[in-house]
């Protein structure tokens, strides 16, 4: 079964702080899919980036980085230099025959 | 704009009664799907269609039902089945070639609350 845990349920933090948003997950397909998706006030949520299962190499887009580990399962996602617009919902995501999401962590950037 | 368009945004409903979700796509999307989201407990699968006329049941189907009779349209009804269906639904779609592997397309959901 697949399963994919956050186990940060909120995390608050200063504007300009550092902040890591940790992802693990289970799966037993040796071809999968792993996604970070936003979910900001309005409601809808917004694809961020999607690494597949053979490709461990981290990614960085702007303030944004993410770090993909096998050996230990995780998916982590940090976004440097925080700012207010970067409160929302983080949803990590796992695909293999079917789309896992894990609960979410509620960001909160105070200014 | 090419989007994902679900009404209404906010809906109140009585006990015992039927109620429908519209979901509306614009990006000529062959699959879509239907999430329920209760705090704490992320997203879960309600229905999901890979093309006309076809659609398949997810994680937790019971009390609700779809249709899909056009590309574009994926209507979702809430029954009187449904024990416990006050919750955000977000309406989804995707290329199906690219299903489970490529990123979902999410409308801004619509908040159902049961009285």
């Amino acid at each position: 079964a697949q399963k994919v845990t956050q186990a940060q349920t909120e995390i608050s933090v200063v504007e300009k702080e550092d902040v890591t948003l940790d992802c693990v997950y289970e799966t037993r397909d040796t071809t999968y899919y792993l996604f970070w998706y936003k979910q900001p006030p309005s409601g809808e949520l917004v694809f961020l980036i999607r690494r597949n299962s053979f490709d461990e190499q981290n990614e960085i887009s702007g303030r944004y980085s993410w770090n993909f580990q096998k050996s230990t399962s995780s998916f982590n996602f940090t976004i440097t230099a925080s700012q207010v617009v970067d409160s929302a919902v983080y949803f990590c995501a796992l695909s293999g025959n079917d789309m896992r999401f894990g609960a979410g962590t509620r960001l909160t950037v105070k200014p | 704009d090419g989007g994902i368009t679900q009404s209404p945004k906010y809906l109140f409903r009585k006990e015992g009664q039927n109620v429908t979700l519209s979901c509306e796509q614009n990006l000529n999307h062959d699959a879509m799907y239907w999430y329920r989201q209760d705090p704490g407990q992320g997203l879960r699968l309600i229905y999901y269609s890979q093309i006309v006329n076809d659609f398949q049941k997810g994680d937790i189907a019971e009390g609700y039902s779809v249709s899909r009779e056009k590309k574009e349209s994926f209507p979702l009804t809430v029954t009187s089945a449904q024990k416990n269906p006050t919750a955000f639904y977000l309406c989804a779609s995707s290329i199906v070639t690219s299903m489970n592997t490529g990123e979902l397309f999410f409308g801004e959901g619509s908040r159902l609350t049961v009285l």
